[in-house]
């Protein structure tokens, strides 16, 4: 695709209930991060995936969220049992890194909100 | 590990005065240094690069930026602000393990005022 893309764009839900976010990174992008921002936090690290090796889940605030990423391409963030303290916009990127030195490009994010 | 600071959360600047945004890394190895803008409802997007080419980078809208490995810092400047320059930027800095995951400094946010 043209860019890269998230959805849903927003989503609200109960505490305590599961999400998914989706992203589809630039076609051809063999690295793909997953950022949290919150209000005044700048943007959080949460895991990082490059190509078939092991993702870097360093930055995973607890064991209730997990990522995949199916084929290379299209990654899921799925939160379990949210919690208010959830609240944030989650950004997704993908990189070409053998190339640009790593520079990323960014999805318009999705606002997640719980109540 | 990596780590980026920047110093003040808001800066505001009259228009056609200096912009100076303040960035300082931690590296144990020769880094990437990037900084990146958010203008308003919109996504990040990448402003400028360091990769070790030159010391002084420009970017996009007029901004560069010098990589000063004695003081590690990697400071953003803007000789006129402009009104639409009033965004938030980041700083970042990868290249640590050989791999890309970067980390992004709390963020700036430029005011400009008429």
């Amino acid at each position: 695709g043209a860019g890269v893309s998230q959805s849903p764009s927003n989503k609200v839900t109960e505490k305590g209930k599961d999400v998914e976010l989706r992203c589809d990174p630039i076609s051809g992008h063999t690295a793909l991060y997953w950022y949290r921002q919150s209000l005044g936090q700048g943007l959080e690290f949460l895991i990082y995936f490059q190509g078939n090796s092991a993702p870097d889940k360093s930055g995973l605030p607890s064991d209730r969220f997990s990522a995949e990423r199916t084929g290379g391409s299209v990654s899921t963030l799925t939160i379990q049992r949210t919690q208010q303290e959830d609240s944030a916009v989650y950004l997704c990127a993908s990189s070409t890194p053998g190339q640009e030195h790593g520079i990323q490009y960014f999805g318009a994010g999705t606002r997640l909100s719980v109540l | 590990a990596q780590s980026v600071t920047q110093l003040g959360s808001h800066v505001s600047v009259s228009e056609g005065a200096l912009v100076l945004l303040r960035c300082n890394y931690s590296s144990s190895v020769p880094p990437y240094l990037f900084w990146y803008v958010q203008y308003p409802n919109q996504g990040l997007q990448l402003l400028l690069k360091y990769t070790s080419a030159a010391t002084l980078v420009k970017g996009i809208n007029g901004f560069e930026a010098e990589f000063k490995k004695s003081e590690t810092s990697f400071h953003l400047t803007k000789p006129s602000a402009h009104m639409s320059d009033a965004a938030e930027y980041f700083c970042a800095v990868s290249g640590d393990t050989g791999g890309f995951k970067t980390i992004f400094g709390a963020g700036t946010r430029l005011f400009v005022k008429a």
